[in-house]
């Protein structure tokens, strides 16, 4: 398994609609987790943390499944301006910390 | 505020020769990385720092060396450029792992 992996993408949604990510990661040790946004490759800006319990921040929602070590959003009610990439980060061994691929989300009109 | 500054925005370089890119931060953060993008992909870990002195390397660190000497610093160097080194390359710092990332806007590096 690779460090952190996100679904391939792209995905591609009406407005409105509902879409969720996944992201895998490989140390079970991993303590810290992340959703980043990036723009045309500007660079990323931090959407949400991840806490065990899970959380919620208006239209987003983030999940941490300890046991099958993965993360997941979800975004409620899809918004043009939700068009971008969104980038899970983990910290892979203590202090280094780890991006997936980034999975590209098209919302349509 | 100023938060993470990068320099140059944008570079070209021939095969072989070297360069600095530098990383200066403003808000007394411990945590510092260096991160390379390519095309269509996500941010790769070069080289990362938890304090002044302190340097370790992340998944992709050939060709590449970092210093820390202060706390605000943490230049990157590139001693050889070859092509495999074009890519987009973002500084990042943190008060811990706990924390969000604060970048900075990132150097489009061409080697031709």
């Amino acid at each position: 398994r690779k460090e952190v992996e996100q679904d391939p993408g792209p995905f591609n949604v009406p407005e409105g609609a509902t879409v969720a990510f996944n992201c895998t990661y490989s140390n079970s040790a991993s303590q810290s987790f992340f959703w980043y946004r990036q723009d045309c490759r500007k660079e990323p800006k931090l959407l949400m943390s991840v806490y065990s319990s899970g959380n919620e921040d208006g239209r987003f929602t983030a999940q941490l499944n300890r046991a099958s070590q993965y993360i997941s959003l979800l975004i409620r009610d899809s918004k043009l301006s939700d068009s971008a990439t969104y980038l899970c980060v983990v910290n892979y061994h203590n202090n280094d910390m780890r991006f997936g691929a980034g999975t590209r989300l098209t919302v349509k009109p | 505020n100023a938060g993470v500054t990068q320099t140059p925005k944008f570079r070209i370089l021939k095969i072989g020769q070297s360069m600095t890119l530098q990383c200066t931060q403003d808000m007394n953060h411990n945590y510092m990385y260096w991160y390379r993008q390519d095309p269509g992909m996500g941010l790769k870990l070069i080289y990362y720092s938890v304090g002044a002195g302190i340097t370790d390397k992340g998944e992709v660190p050939n060709g590449y060396n970092v210093s820390r000497s202060t706390t605000e610093d943490f230049p990157l160097r590139l001693e050889l450029a070859a092509p495999s080194q074009t890519s987009v390359y973002f500084c990042a710092s943190s008060y811990s792992t706990n924390e969000k990332l604060f970048f900075g806007s990132g150097t489009q590096l061409s080697v031709l």
